[in-house]
């Protein structure tokens, strides 16, 4: 069975600093997505970036990039001159055949 | 441009009541559409799912039931309420081969 596991329940850095979240996950696929979803107090689900399996190169949006190790299964999150607008909870998710499958999230906390 | 709808924000019902979450999508056709639950500090728990109208796909029996009567119109459906239906609800449209566009969500209460 595929999972996704953010072993991180919670992290607090100060605002302008640099913070990674780390995303494990276990398939037996090898064409697949990967994602990190974004949840601010609102609760509206956003999202933050994207990776394509096959493609070797770390995807980036902005401030915000991934480290993709795809032998290790490894998609950490990158977060770079945090801002406190980036406080929420993050989700990561592996995609592959309709099934979205969830990380149990890490709460961010950015302090000013 | 393609939006999700979903509604109401907020909801309060009484155990025994019955219930109706609607989720509309604009500016696509045929799309993928999901009915999420999220618990308070949890992750997303997938209820259900459909791929095309009339096609309804369970991931977790329980006392919800979903419906396609339309091709972007998702209804997340009960006939009697629990306590243990409250939660947050999230409804999501998949873009293909890209990711899934969420809706605001329903906060449902049932007291």
């Amino acid at each position: 069975a595929q999972t996704v596991t953010q072993s991180q329940p919670e992290m607090s850095v100060q605002e302008a600093e640099t913070v990674t979240l780390s995303c494990t996950y276990d398939t037996s696929e090898n064409n697949y997505y990967l994602f990190w979803y974004k949840q601010p107090p609102s609760r509206q689900m956003i999202l933050v970036i994207r990776q394509e399996a096959y493609k070797q190169q770390n995807a980036t949006e902005n401030r915000f990039s991934v480290n993709f190790q795809k032998a290790a299964k490894s998609f950490s999150l990158k977060i770079s001159d945090s801002q406190l607008g980036d406080t929420a909870m993050y989700f990561c998710a592996f995609y592959s055949n309709y099934q979205l499958i969830w990380g149990a999230g890490t709460k961010l906390i950015i302090k000013p | 441009s393609q939006t999700i709808h979903q509604w109401p924000a907020t909801l309060v019902q009484p155990v025994g009541s019955p219930l109706s979450l609607e989720c509309t999508v604009e500016g696509t056709s045929n799309p993928n559409l999901y009915w999420y639950r999220q618990a308070a500090g949890r992750g997303l728990q997938l209820l259900f799912y459909s791929v095309g109208i009339g096609q309804i796909s369970s991931e977790v029996p329980q006392n919800l039931s979903a419906s396609r009567p339309q091709d972007r119109q998702f209804i997340l459906s009960s006939k009697k309420l629990l306590l243990s239906d409250s939660g947050f609800y999230l409804c999501a449209w998949q873009l293909p081969n890209y990711g899934y566009t969420f809706g605001s969500g329903t906060r449902l209460t049932v007291v």
